[in-house]
């Protein structure tokens, strides 16, 4: 059974940048028929996906235009996790914040597994 | 970017009655290569992240009841709680995996009549 665990702080000021990370338990952040997500929840935005990692024959990442200046998701092998930096946050930013995996466990087409989810507040 | 358009936006439904829930995409989802409809449903019940419940538009999750049905193609779809139970209060989203950026729809909350 795939697990995901979040872990980040709650509050971060304008401008300066998010972090989180996502630890994975019962498959590989290199396993080569996963891929790796991280989405947010808020009244204003509904579900949004912001982005992906996922590793082939190399890694690759795919960002959603609404936030494509400002994102970078890695992940680290040694670990077994990834993480999300969202740089220059303003208050719209704030959101409720999930990994999610489609897993190579499962026959699954899409986020199978997610994670507890963050809270993540922008103000000073 | 596709657009997921559900309906209604909530709805009311007595115990043991059938609710019915549908996703519009502004454009099709239906995958020629293998024929399949890149679309999934999910669940999520207060305070818990999304749980999935159906993929491939029609294709339950191992482990969910069969009380709950997906069916369509192309651009309409529909998901079906047959003999709503308690448990089953809660939002669903459906969301389509054809193109980047995957997307979802607004949510259809589900409430006990």
């Amino acid at each position: 059974q795939v697990q995901l665990q979040q872990s980040g702080p709650g509050l971060v000021k304008p401008s300066q940048t998010l972090s989180l990370t996502c630890a994975i338990s019962g498959d590989s952040v290199s396993s080569t028929s996963a891929v790796w997500n991280w989405i947010r929840q808020s009244p204003s935005r509904g579900l949004e996906w912001l982005g992906r990692t996922y590793y082939r024959s190399k890694w690759s990442h795919d960002y959603a235009a609404s936030v494509k200046s400002r994102i970078s998701i890695s992940p680290d092998t040694s670990k077994n996790q990834f993480s999300l930096q969202l740089d220059f946050v303003s208050p719209e930013d704030t959101a409720v914040y999930y990994c999610a995996g489609k897993t190579s466990v499962t026959n699954s087409a899409t986020f199978d597994v997610w994670g507890q989810g963050t809270m993540v507040t922008v103000s000073s | 970017d596709i657009v997921m358009t559900q309906s209604p936006d909530s709805l009311a439904v007595s115990l043991g009655e059938r609710a019915t829930i549908n996703c519009k995409s502004s454009q099709s989802v239906l995958y020629s290569f293998n024929n399949k409809n890149q679309l999934a449903w999910f669940q999520q019940k207060a305070g818990q992240p999304p749980k999935l419940l159906i993929h491939w538009a029609s294709t339950r999750e191992s482990g969910v009841p069969d009380r709950f049905s997906g069916s369509g193609s192309g651009t309409d779809f529909t998901l079906t709680i047959s003999g709503l139970q308690g448990e089953d209060v809660a939002v669903y989203y459906c969301q389509q995996y054809y193109t980047s950026p995957w997307t979802f729809g607004q949510g259809t909350k589900v409430e006990i009549k």
